[in-house]
């Protein structure tokens, strides 16, 4: 069974850019979560999808969104970099919307923002 | 709000001894606890959850961890460490109807030869 995949693995932008990172379940996960790993600050929430729709949103701005489409597989879009956004983002899935499920993670994509 | 506190931001230990990952969370309710590891440039990996049940519990590569209620606590364990079991672990509190998990800083575990 593949695991969750994400692309690309590294990147690289300046400041003002825009950015989109892409995220494959697990084949038969509805649900997709993505979490920024930034130095310094842990692991942050920041995105839930299900079934297409946005269901919760961590403490970011706006310029964070992202979607889902109809196979499962999402994106995350990043609007006017900043210097902060610079990060490690990991995308996880989990079968069904019930909390107690464990989330599979994928090895993220490193962003670097110059 | 809910919050996991992982207080040793490095533990070492050296390989066939015991080691243990503390971890205390602070959520309104009964919470669903994990612990998850990353190597390095990897994303993070399950070990185990606690739901209900029995307080010992057992997950992947021989750890288990403990559930404490009255202490809110949810300590990693093994009982003899690999050099292999070094890494960043993660402890983890989903809040019940809440779709996302909290994490704790992290924990550096160094199992020395």
């Amino acid at each position: 069974e593949a695991g969750v995949t994400q692309s690309p693995t590294h990147l690289i932008k300046t400041r003002g850019q825009q950015v989109t990172l892409r995220c494959s379940p697990i084949s038969g996960h509805t649900s997709v979560y993505w979490y920024q790993q930034a130095l310094g600050l842990g692991l942050q929430f920041l995105l839930w999808y299900d079934e297409g729709e946005e269901r919760n949103r961590g403490n970011f701005p706006p310029r964070f969104s992202g979607r889902q489409f109809p196979n499962y597989s999402s994106e995350l879009n990043v609007n006017a970099l900043e210097l902060e956004d610079s990060a490690l983002y990991l995308c996880a899935s989990t079968v069904g919307t019930v909390s107690n499920q464990p989330q599979h993670f994928g090895d993220g994509t490193r962003l670097s923002i110059l | 709000a809910q919050s996991v506190a992982q207080p040793e931001d490095q533990v070492n230990v050296a390989e066939g001894n015991p080691l243990t990952v503390k971890c205390t969370y602070s959520v309104s309710g009964n919470p669903y606890l994990f612990w998850y590891v990353q190597y390095p440039n990897r994303g993070l990996q399950f070990l185990l959850k606690y739901i209900t049940g029995d307080n010992l519990v057992k997950g992947s590569y021989g750890f288990e961890a403990e559930f404490n209620k009255s202490q809110t606590s949810f300590h990693l364990k093994k009982p003899s460490a690999l050099v292999s079991d070094s890494a960043l672990y993660f402890c983890a509190v989903s809040p019940p109807g809440f779709q996302k998990l909290v994490f704790g800083t992290g924990t550096r575990l160094l199992v020395s030869p």
